[in-house]
């Protein structure tokens, strides 16, 4: 597409539920990456994909987070047994190549945990 | 560790005022990026900007211009003649140029607010 597609946009869940949240990047965008946006802690990395692969997932911030993309396209975040800390806005970003031309980022799902 | 500081974290000027968004890093790498982003409050993060470490050339592009000095480790985003649209919260970010990642790290933002 033309630009990163993130849903759902908004996402409201209890506290214990899972959520997953989804990214389609901009075809032929080989890297892909997710951040969290929150108050507190301002715009914090989680994982990179090249590819189908995550060769750093260092900023995800426990294992109840996980990711992954199929296809060297879509990719869908997870949250288990979410958290009220877990509220934020995930942001997909997508690039064509390493270190080449900046990322494109979507424009987030906020997710909220009541 | 990698850190980029933006000390202001709120500006407020007169529409067609000059003003300039400070941002200071930290890094042990010698080969790293420099980028500044744009939050509008839509809330879609904008590319402005990537600059390498080897490049210390000041960018002009229409209102915007960047001011790179590795000796202060500063990468300042001046914007001329400010107009409303600019309002925004404006990001300076830091990667390394390893591994494949351009994972980056931001600061804390600065939030402009340019009045009519």
């Amino acid at each position: 597409g033309a630009g990163v597609s993130q849903s759902p946009s908004n996402k409201v869940t209890e506290k214990g539920k899972d959520v997953e949240l989804r990214c389609d990047p901009i075809s032929g965008h080989t890297a892909l990456y997710w951040y969290r946006q929150s108050l507190g802690q301002g715009l914090e990395f989680l994982i990179y994909f090249q590819g189908n692969s995550a060769p750093d997932k260092s900023g995800l911030p426990s294992d109840r987070f996980s990711a992954e993309r199929t296809g060297g396209s879509v990719s869908t975040l997870t949250i288990q047994r979410t958290q009220q800390e877990d509220s934020a806005v995930y942001l997909c970003a997508s690039s064509r190549q390493y270190g080449g031309y900046g990322y494109t980022f979507g424009s987030g799902t906020r997710l909220t945990v009541v | 560790a990698q850190k980029v500081t933006q000390a202001q974290t709120e500006i407020s000027v007169v529409e067609k005022e000059d003003v300039t968004l400070d941002c200071v890093y930290e890094t042990r790498d010698t080969t790293y990026y420099l980028f500044w982003y744009k939050q509008p409050p839509s809330g879609e993060l904008v590319f402005l900007i990537r600059r390498n470490s080897f490049d210390e050339q000041n960018e002009i592009s229409g209102r915007y211009s960047w001011n790179f000095q590795k000796s202060t480790s500063s990468f300042n985003f001046t914007i001329t003649a400010s107009q409303v649209v600019d309002s925004a919260v404006y990001f300076c970010a830091l990667s390394e140029a390893q591994g494949g990642s351009e994972k980056l790290v931001f600061g804390k933002g600065t939030k402009l607010t340019v009045n009519p």
